[in-house]
């Protein structure tokens, strides 16, 4: 699997938009890129994830960028309970490959 | 259609008891991944199972632990002769049957914590 790169921090004010980058430059054609969150002492979150396109959904928008390096989660409107860790993984999904490996992620902290 | 169920939330043992952790994956799952969480640190891989059959077994210790997914009922996360340094939330996770279609999420469950004294 690529390795990631993500800011181990993060600050964001409530109500605007919290952008979280993440650097995969060894990612390869095949791999995925996926966003979990672990908000304090639960299990964590799926959020979303992308191969090249840009993709939204209910929780968050990924926007990947057309080298595929690096990509983006965007919360559009972030509130306090998106406070949490944030984590980049990148794999290629399929048989023999299932687990996830999780780094250090980015803490977010949304600011009242 | 309940998520990924794990029991006990918390658990207590002594130095030297066992501790055995349960997971009841999503209705439709197969596949059940354990990962540990020590105290102020990262989710580590610990084992991946499918039923009856240990599929990835290495980020387990070599000794004291144990896992099992049978045909029947939950899957289990065993520890023999705890020691502190055990003390950590563990989580299980669930998946359907992979496939090359790019969703392969995992769904995990709200944890399980040991306290070892």
């Amino acid at each position: 699997d690529a390795k990631t790169t993500q800011p181990p921090s993060m600050d964001c004010a409530e109500g605007r938009a919290a952008n979280l980058p993440c650097n995969h430059s060894t990612i390869s054609g095949n791999e995925y890129v996926y966003w979990y969150r672990q908000i304090h002492s639960q299990g964590p979150q799926y959020i979303i994830h992308g191969l090249k396109n840009n993709e939204t959904n209910e929780m968050a928008s990924l926007i990947i960028t057309e080298d595929r390096k690096s990509s983006t989660l965007i919360l559009p409107h972030a509130t306090l309970r998106d406070t949490a860790v944030y984590y980049c993984i990148v794999r290629v999904p399929g048989p023999g490959n299932e687990k996830l490996t999780f780094g250090t992620g980015t803490r977010l902290t949304i600011i009242p | 259609n309940a998520g990924v169920m794990q029991n006990p939330r918390h658990l207590v043992r002594r130095r030297g008891q066992e501790a055995r952790l349960r997971c009841s994956p999503m209705k439709g799952h197969s596949h059940v991944y354990w990962y540990r969480q020590l105290p102020e640190e990262g989710l580590k891989f610990m084992v991946y199972l499918q039923k009856e059959n240990i599929i990835d077994e290495s980020g387990m210790p070599k000794e004291r632990f144990s896992a099992e997914f049978p045909k029947e009922g939950p899957s289990i996360l065993r520890i023999q002769q705890v020691v502190r340094g055990d003390s950590a939330a563990y989580f299980c996770a669930s998946s359907p049957k992979t496939g090359n279609t790019g969703a392969n999420v995992l769904t995990f469950g709200a944890g399980s914590r040991l306290t070892v004294l």
